[in-house]
């Protein structure tokens, strides 16, 4: 079993709609969680930094954790069509300043006009 | 402000040759760490690098090697290349109190 799964779609949606994200973990130390967004032929770009249980906005982005199921989600509200991208869920054990990354895979998001 | 910039962009090389990537982190940032990125594939840890020493590394051959120098800036290096480094290879920096990581665009490396 690999540690983080995500699937890795692709997601298509039509403009405006919600998009929900989502990545599981086995690996009980990761209490550090992001999220990337990685466009074609770029590096990933770091989109929402959560530590704790709960939830975190930023604007039209919102960031769940829940740690008691190793599960985090990303949502996207009012999705437009720069939006379309790679999405990658990462995680570390510590603040993710001095320590490695483990990424998901990546979901692979279209928004369509 | 320049984020983190890596070269070259893309490689071509031979199986068997020798290669070095570059890194130069954002300003600010003293720790550089390297990422493998296969097609496809979220990236994979390969090490860090801190005070010029590898802080940690990740599950890769000793064929992977590094360097950072005092102004922070970092090389990869890769020998004996296989078919199966064909990646793109991605540098990260981050320094004290940052949140994350900042990435560069990468070095798409393809061997032949």
């Amino acid at each position: 079993q690999k540690e983080v799964e995500q699937d890795p779609g692709p997601l298509s949606v039509p403009e405006g709609a919600i998009v929900s994200l989502n990545c599981t973990y086995s690996n009980s130390a990761f209490q550090y969680f992001m999220w990337y967004r990685q466009y074609s032929r770029k590096g990933p770009e770091l989109l929402m930094y959560t530590y704790s249980s709960g939830n975190k906005e930023d604007g039209r982005f919102t960031a769940q954790v829940d740690k008691s199921s190793k599960y985090i989600s990303l949502f996207i509200r009012d999705s437009q069509p720069s939006d379309s991208a790679t999405y990658l869920c990462a995680m570390s054990p510590t603040g993710a300043g001095s320590y490695q990354l483990t990424f998901g895979k990546g979901t692979k998001l279209s928004v369509i006009p | 402000d320049a984020g983190v910039t890596q070269s070259p962009t893309h490689l071509i090389k031979t199986r068997g040759q020798q290669v070095t990537l570059r890194c130069s982190p954002k300003s600010g940032h003293d720790t550089v760490s390297w990422y493998q990125q296969a097609l496809g594939q979220g990236p994979q840890f390969i090490f860090q690098y801190y005070e010029e020493e590898e802080r940690q590394r990740g599950n890769f051959p000793d064929r992977f090697s590094g360097h950072q120098f005092p102004n922070y800036s970092s090389e990869l290096n890769v020998n004996a290349l296989l078919l199966g480094d064909s990646a793109l290879y991605l540098c990260a920096s981050s320094g004290y109190g940052t949140n994350g990581y900042t990435f560069g665009s990468g070095t798409r490396l393809t061997v032949v």
